[in-house]
């Protein structure tokens, strides 16, 4: 059975900090992973996606890697700002499934 | 823009109704989806549709139907058979979802908050 873990469920961290946000799949058949962000009572934004060929991917701040051989995925904020206070989650791509993590929620203080 | 529509936005039903979630995409998508979000719980997939007229039950189908009339809309039925209705419900689009090709990143809407009492 695919499970996604996502550690730790909650993260406070001061503006400007960088920060790790981690995410951990059992199931090694891959297709991609992708890393999302909810804010309170909304959608989720898809962040992004990293395909199984690759290692990483950036966008602006964030830079979310991918480690097939052990089964993690992390995503690195840089800089991190008040903006940035959500819900970040993790879904593996598996054949057929998409099965998310719980997430982490992030506080960044001013 | 396009994207994806939910409404309503809150909806409150008696048990034992039945209630009907709507989900409209204007992004020419071919793969549609419905997740359920519940407290200290990852998204759990309920139904999902690759092509109009077509649709396959997900983890947790009991007491939900759907259909897929037209590209564009997806709703979702929950029934009085649906033992835990109260959750955030959320439809997504895809590209595409063929056997072959997964790598398009999910657009969600913004989701419908189902009170059942």
């Amino acid at each position: 059975k695919q499970e996604v873990t996502q550690i730790p469920a909650a993260l406070s961290v001061p503006e400007g900090e960088n920060l790790v946000l981690n995410c951990s799949f059992t199931d090694s058949a891959i297709y991609n992973l992708q890393w999302f962000r909810q804010d309170p009572g909304k959608g989720l934004t898809s962040l992004l996606l990293i395909q199984s060929s690759q290692r990483e991917q950036t966008s602006g701040r964030l830079n979310a890697s991918l480690d097939k051989s052990s089964g993690r995925s992390t995503l690195y904020i840089a800089a991190s700002q008040p903006g940035d206070s959500a819900t970040y989650l993790c879904a593996q791509n598996g054949f057929q499934k998409l099965v998310f993590g719980t997430g982490t929620r992030l506080l960044v203080s001013p | 823009d396009g994207g994806i529509t939910q409404s309503p936005k809150y909806l409150f039903r008696k048990e034992g109704q039945n209630v009907t979630l709507s989900c409209e995409q204007n992004l020419n998508h071919d793969a549609m989806y419905w997740y359920r979000q519940d407290p200290g719980q990852g998204l759990r997939l309920i139904y999902y549709s690759q092509i109009v007229n077509d649709f396959q039950k997900g983890d947790i189908a009991e007491g939900y139907s759907v259909s897929r009339e037209k590209k564009e809309s997806f709703p979702l039925t929950v029934t009085s058979a649906q033992k835990n209705p109260t959750a955030f419900y959320l439809c997504a689009s895809s590209i595409t979802r063929d056997g072959s090709s997964y790598n398009s990143p999910l657009h969600f809407g913004n989701g419908t908050r189902l009170t059942v009492t």
